[in-house]
């Protein structure tokens, strides 16, 4: 095990559901990251959180919403997705922000799929 | 544009045999260079990191080289096994804006 956890592991919603994404962290780090993985695809980053404060958006439609109450949890809430927006979502930590050079810890990912 | 290539067509390799991955890059001047490991259904897993100013890093069995003038970083597995077999993805710290840049990884699959 990494030391991060998310939950639920599958999901299907329908177009018009609302549902959230949840990722933990064990690790006491302080920086965590939500991504995209498409089959054959390279990762995306979507959402960067330091200290629980969003340091990057990468233009991620407004359908896709994190929230971070604290430096241990991560939430992605969904509503009123489309069908390209089946991945494999994956979260993970680090001790701080990847440009001193640490490395990523990854949850597990939860398979959503939109129909 | 910024581009990362890892091959896109499965690598296999004997067991016993050294495999080698390629991560090839464009328009970048990385920091640093990673390489994770993906299993099916799980995130990824990391494996190593090398520095601009790193031309070989070794753990085990795993040896990464990095070649900043042809743009171009090798992974090497010696002695591969079976459980070796998985996806491997590099990744690359972009100096301009600290965000990590992803390839597409590429599946190792070794044959007994």
């Amino acid at each position: 095990e990494t030391g991060v956890t998310q939950t639920p592991r599958h999901l299907v919603m329908g177009m018009t559901n609302k549902k959230s994404l949840k990722c933990e962290q064990h690790l006491g780090h302080n920086a965590m990251y939500w991504y995209k993985q498409s089959a054959k695809k390279p990762l995306e980053l979507m959402f960067v959180y330091n200290f629980k404060e969003q340091t990057e958006n990468n233009s991620v439609p407004s359908r896709f919403s994190p929230e971070c109450p604290n430096s241990s949890h991560l939430f992605l809430h969904l509503h009123t997705l489309q069908p390209e927006d089946s991945a494999l979502y994956l979260c993970a930590s680090s001790q701080d922000l990847v440009a001193g050079g640490d490395t990523q810890y990854f949850g597990p990912g939860t398979r959503l799929t939109v129909l | 544009s910024q581009k990362i290539e890892q091959n896109s067509e499965a690598l296999n390799i004997q067991e016993g045999k050294t495999a080698t991955l390629t991560c090839n890059y464009t328009n970048y001047s990385p920091a640093y260079l990673q390489w994770y490991r993906q299993d099916p259904g799980r995130g990824p897993v990391f494996l190593l990191l090398i520095r601009e100013n790193e031309k070989e890093k070794r753990k085990e069995r795993l040896k990464v080289t990095f070649d900043t003038t042809l743009k171009q970083s090798l992974f090497h597995i010696t002695a591969s096994q079976p459980a070796d077999s998985a996806t491997y993805l590099c990744a690359l710290l972009m100096d301009s804006n600290y965000q990590l840049i992803w390839g597409a990884g590429t599946k190792l699959i070794i044959k007994p």
